[in-house]
């Protein structure tokens, strides 16, 4: 079968760094997204990865290893906007999306 | 933003009745998805459509049909609602093809409750 885990739930301080992972099993692989999603509201983009390596975007930045099935979300300089889920999914061989089921992170000031 | 609405935002329904959620698009996109999310589930895909008249089913199809009589409409509907189909439901489209991943972007959700 086909499996993505993620951490349930973290929680942060404003102004620190955290790393949300995730883990896959997939029948193939054609990349992995992660998404941001605020409660109430439709997931929103953040990144893509397809080959090994970090990937930097601001604030956020993403990791891949396709030999280890890992990937992770990286966000530095937290701010109390970034308190939401973060959403790791894979495209499968098929060109179909596999999704965890979330991490909810915490910010505390 | 991508233009991706969905209606009705929120719906209550009783339980043997049908209900249709419909998505509508203003990208022309080829590819478009339905999604439940239910806590600790995440995301799970019911329909997806790569074209007009074209459609196949996802993980939790058993409940659930679709159509899609036109590029920018993808209709749900649920025949007869069950408590058990009381989710949030989400349309996403995508430009993906057979070659290619790419993003996709979300509708709004439509909060439905079956009593």
């Amino acid at each position: 079968g086909q499996n993505i885990d993620q951490p349930t739930e973290m929680t942060a301080t404003e102004g620190a760094i955290v790393q949300i992972n995730c883990t896959y099993q997939t029948s193939g692989f054609n990349g992995l997204f992660w998404y941001q999603q605020h409660a109430g509201e439709a997931p929103t983009f953040l990144s893509y990865n397809v080959l090994d390596g970090l990937e930097e975007k601001g604030r956020f930045s993403s990791f891949l290893s396709r030999s280890k099935g890992y990937s992770y979300l990286l966000l530095k300089e937290l701010q109390m906007k970034d308190s939401a889920s973060y959403l790791c999914a894979v495209v499968d061989s098929n060109y179909q999306l596999i999704w965890g089921a979330g991490t909810k992170l915490i910010i505390k000031p | 933003d991508a233009g991706i609405t969905q209606s009705p935002r929120h719906k209550v329904t009783e339980t043997g009745t049908p209900v249709t959620l419909r998505c509508h698009q203003t990208e022309n996109h080829r590819y478009m998805y339905w999604y439940r999310q239910d806590p600790g589930h995440g995301l799970r895909l019911i329909h997806y459509s790569y074209g007009v008249k074209d459609t196949d089913k996802g993980e939790v199809s058993d409940g659930y049909s679709v159509s899609r009589s036109k590029t920018e409409d993808f209709l749900l509907t649920l025949e007869s609602a069950t408590s058990s189909q009381t989710s949030v439901y989400f349309c996403a489209i995508s430009p993906v093809n057979r070659d290619s991943a790419a993003e996709a972007f979300f509708g709004q959700g439509t909060r439905l409750t079956v009593v």
